[in-house]
């Protein structure tokens, strides 16, 4: 079966603070996709990274990088420097190769940066 | 960035009211879908959309779910008789292909409110 975990309820830091945000998964597929969405207060799902699985690589984007270890089901993201505009919930999915849609959500991990 | 846009942002309504929650995929996209996201929880698959059929529903899609696409532009999720449990934010996403690295773009949701 196919299962996301993210076992962080509730982070709250000091704003310039970094935060790692973890997310672990189960699949029986060999290849599949994972991804992370961020959902502001207003409530929309923003997009922020996809990665496949045979790309272990880990990726940075400004002051966001993923941590992506196939070898602990882990794919882990961190903020750094946070800034109070980064509050949201962090939405860690997994899906099938061949499917963009049917995405197994984690149930969110949310980030309160304190000014 | 196109948009995939949904009206109206917030609905409320009785119980056992028909409710229709509006969405306007990105214009070139040909897969639609819905989800849900119940306050708190996991987000949710309903329904999957081409050619003017579904082609995947989940077991939340019973028969007071309908999905429909009036015209050109309009993606439409209808509920028959709206009951409490259905109190959710309600994304409505597009995608060009369904296949497994293309992007889902999702709409800002609808916060329906069944009193």
């Amino acid at each position: 079966a196919q299962k996301v975990t993210q076992a962080q309820t509730e982070i709250s830091v000091v704003e310039k603070e970094d935060v790692t945000l973890d997310c672990v998964y189960e699949t029986r597929d060999t290849t599949y996709y994972l991804f992370w969405y961020k959902q502001p207060p207003s409530g929309e799902l923003v997009f922020l990274i996809r990665r496949n699985s045979f790309d272990e690589q880990n990726e940075i984007s400004g002051r966001y990088s993923w941590n992506f270890q196939k070898s602990t089901s882990s794919f882990n993201f961190t903020i750094t420097a946070s800034q109070v505009v980064d509050s949201a919930v962090y939405f860690c999915a997994l899906s099938r190769i061949d499917s963009n849609y049917q995405l197994i959500w984690g149930a969110g991990t949310k980030l309160i940066i304190k000014p | 960035e196109p948009e995939v846009t949904q009206t109206p942002s917030h609905q409320v309504t009785q119980m056992g009211q028909e409710v229709i929650l509006r969405c306007v995929p990105i214009s070139n996209h040909l897969y639609f879908y819905w989800y849900r996201q119940i306050l708190g929880q996991k987000v949710e698959f309903l329904v999957s959309f081409y050619n003017n059929e579904i082609s995947e529903k989940s077991e939340i899609f019973d028969d007071q779910f309908s999905v429909e696409r009036p015209d050109g532009s309009n993606f439409t999720l209808k509920i028959r008789s709206t009951k409490l449990e259905d109190s959710a934010m309600y994304f409505c996403a597009s995608s060009e292909t369904d296949r497994g690295d293309e992007k889902l773009f999702f709409g800002s949701g609808t916060q329906l409110s069944v009193l």
